[in-house]
């Protein structure tokens, strides 16, 4: 069946670094962009980023701009992001998202569990 | 860019229905379609409306999702209230970049 499974939680000092990844099983992951959605202990989603199908689009939300990085590997069927300069509030659960059909990004309907991050002193 | 702007709770009693507003800031709510996800807590969101009226399998269809465009917003409806749609829901849209809007808490009393 479709799965998304993500990888990286972790503790994270202010200014410190992650890598977050995402195994995709059950589809043809090259033939799909995908997403990065956050939501913050006790707030609502906030999208984070996404990466077209080939890679070669990405787009971010201001938040992140600058500080993460979007990536991925069809040959290997993942997604990652890269997390630099991180601050308190990057602290979050952090989902991994197919959209519902090849060539879009603008509903999601495959979300993974999430994994969590932290980041404090 | 622009927000989407909904109610931080509402709540009503079971069997009756009830409507979750979603604003947009500017540019029209009809540009772009807009997405509805219920969340329980603990568990990761899903689609209760797609693409402003679109239902997935599996969603009854109390759920319903409509646009309006002199009041630049979307809603979802909720009929015949259940106490197990008592949950978060999200609008959703986009244009370059995706944003959801604040998310509505439900409570089914």
């Amino acid at each position: 069946q479709v799965q998304l499974v993500e990888s990286g939680t972790g503790v994270v000092k202010p200014g410190g670094s992650l890598r977050l990844a995402c195994a995709a099983s059950g589809f043809t992951f090259s033939d799909y962009y995908m997403i990065w959605i956050r939501q913050a202990p006790g707030k609502g989603l906030e999208w984070v980023a996404y990466i077209s199908s080939s890679g070669g689009v990405m787009f971010y939300a201001d938040s992140v701009k600058g500080r993460f990085t979007i990536s991925r590997d069809n040959g290997k069927n993942l997604l990652y992001l890269q997390m630099n300069s991180l601050r308190a509030e990057d602290t979050a659960v952090y989902y991994c998202a197919r959209p519902s059909l090849p060539g879009l990004y603008y509903h999601m309907d495959v979300w993974g569990r999430g994994t969590t991050v932290t980041v404090s002193s | 860019n622009f927000i989407l702007t909904q109610p931080h709770a509402v709540s009503e009693s079971p069997g009756k229905t009830v409507v979750i507003s979603c604003t947009r800031s500017s540019g029209s709510i009809a540009s772009n379609y807009v997405q509805w996800y219920q969340q329980r807590p603990g568990s990761s969101p899903t689609t209760v409306i797609f693409e402003d009226n679109k239902r997935p399998s599996g969603v009854p269809d109390r759920f319903s999702g409509s646009i309006d465009s002199s009041s630049n917003s979307a809603s979802l409806t909720i009929s015949g209230l259940k106490t197990e749609d008592e949950a978060d829901y999200y609008c959703q849209s986009y244009d370059l970049i995706v944003v959801f809007g604040g998310g509505t808490k439900l409570t089914v009393l």
